[in-house]
């Protein structure tokens, strides 16, 4: 089955400056990467995801990457803020997650004033 | 608004028990999920339904089952519950989107199960 590596699984940057959660796949067939955030206490949220026809997609300050030929994928915030502060999950799927996501152990980032 | 309701934030039960943890979605998704949350391990699938009556398993079945007998409701069933099912259980849902594949996957609050 799929396997999902997540690095690191702490990261704590200063308020403005960038974040970068790295994760890979082993899988070669998963067409469907989203990423999670959960904050404490609260349910995981999707936040942006990308499919395997797409190289990069961008909301606002947060972008992920993809690149199928070396299986991994990336999460980028730009301009941290204290509410970026959470947990985060990546995730990847075969056939789009009809049989569920696997999902990597997450990242604890933590936004210093 | 998609809204995954599970019937308990917090349950106790004892070693042995039979434990039923229920899951309603409303927004007549066809695809509905359970996972398990534990410290360092990430959120691990258990067991999933496209369709009802439907199950599959999923990376950690062993020691639960699943019933699904209307499409907006899914439980989860820890036949003998043991203390290494102490955990954050979490709901999801899902649609069928056009190219097969599911859409974005919305969780429920989530059931902390303590298993003394």
């Amino acid at each position: 089955g799929e396997n999902v590596e997540q690095h690191p699984s702490t990261l704590s940057v200063q308020e403005g400056d960038s974040a970068v959660i790295k994760c890979t796949y082993s899988d070669s067939a998963s067409n469907y990467f989203p990423w999670y955030k959960q904050e404490l206490g609260k349910r995981p949220q999707l936040i942006i995801d990308i499919r395997s026809n797409v190289g990069e997609k961008k909301d606002q300050r947060i972008a992920v990457t993809l690149n199928k030929t070396a299986k991994h994928f990336s999460l980028h915030i730009t301009e941290t803020q204290p509410e970026d502060s959470a947990v985060y999950f990546c995730a990847a799927t075969v056939r789009g997650g009809a049989d569920g996501l696997t999902f990597g152990k997450g990242t604890h980032l933590i936004i210093q004033p | 608004d998609v809204k995954v309701t599970q019937s308990s934030r917090y349950l106790v039960k004892r070693t042995g028990e039979k434990v039923f943890l229920e899951c309603v979605q409303d927004m007549d998704h066809e695809n509905m999920f359970w996972y398990r949350q534990d410290p360092g391990l990430g959120l691990r699938l258990i067991y999933f339904s496209y369709d009802v009556k439907m199950k599959e398993k999923g990376d950690i079945p062993e020691g639960y089952s699943v019933s699904r007998e209307k499409k907006e409701r899914f439980s989860l069933i820890l036949e003998s519950a043991s203390t290494n099912q102490t955990s954050m259980y979490l709901c999801a849902s899902s649609f069928i989107s056009a190219g097969g594949g599911t859409d974005t996957q919305y969780f429920g609050p989530g059931t902390r199960l303590t298993v003394l």
